[in-house]
């Protein structure tokens, strides 16, 4: 157990509404990840974070916006959902010489 | 850009071997993993390989060559059980760049 959460599971939201979704570590690990999974596309990393208020852009950040003010929380923001960001979104930490990922949050964008 | 590549889906037969292949064209290159996914859930860690060489870790191997950009999984004594996606990655350092996954099924 990498001691990582993800909340809400599920979640069912409208075209236009905002979403935010949370990641909580209980490690105290620098480095947290934010990926979405598609068919046909594999894991692909939206945003990342080396430490508190430092966060990077990965390959897929249009339209997604994150926010680390403690170590252990990590948010990710759809500013205004697109059918397009329907997805599985996997939070993940980085030990070091692995990668633990969370259970995902499964958001469907009607 | 950052390259993966390996097979879409492979099928085996229970009680075999079977070997899965990961290409890769990275710009700047740590190490790589593979994960195994089984449906509706996370990916759980299998191997990381830093060094040329085969990593033998139960019925599972990795392998990696560094100058080919090649990597591979090897599943010996195949139980219905491995029957998941296998994601190959590469780490760049501080990023991580998968591959689409490779769906293996395994038949009685």
């Amino acid at each position: 157990d990498a001691g990582i959460t993800q909340s809400p599971r599920h979640k069912v939201t409208e075209t236009g509404t905002p979403v935010t979704l949370r990641c909580h570590q209980t490690e105290n690990h620098r480095y947290m990840y934010w990926y979405r999974q598609d068919p046909g596309h594999g894991l692909r990393l939206i945003h990342y974070s080396y430490g508190v208020k430092d966060t990077d852009k990965g390959e897929v950040s249009d339209g997604y916006s994150v926010s680390r003010s403690k170590t252990e929380d990590f948010l990710l923001t759809l500013e205004s959902a697109t059918s397009s960001q329907t997805s599985v979104y996997f939070c993940a930490i980085s030990p070091g010489n692995t990668i633990y990922f969370g259970e995902g949050s499964w958001l469907t964008v009607v | 850009g950052q390259n993966i590549d390996q097979p879409t889906e492979m099928t085996a037969t229970e009680g075999a071997i079977v070997q899965i292949n990961c290409t890769y064209q990275t710009s700047g290159f740590n190490g790589l993993f593979w994960y195994q996914q089984h449906a509706g859930e996370a990916p759980t860690f299998l191997s990381y390989n830093v060094l040329d060489g085969l990593e033998e870790k139960g019925r599972f191997s990795s392998f990696l060559s560094r100058s080919k950009g090649y990597s591979y999984l090897l599943l010996k004594e195949l139980q219905m059980k491995d029957s998941a996606s296998y994601l190959c990655a590469a780490d760049t350092g501080n990023q991580f760049y998968f591959g689409t996954g490779t769906s293996l099924t395994v038949i009685p």
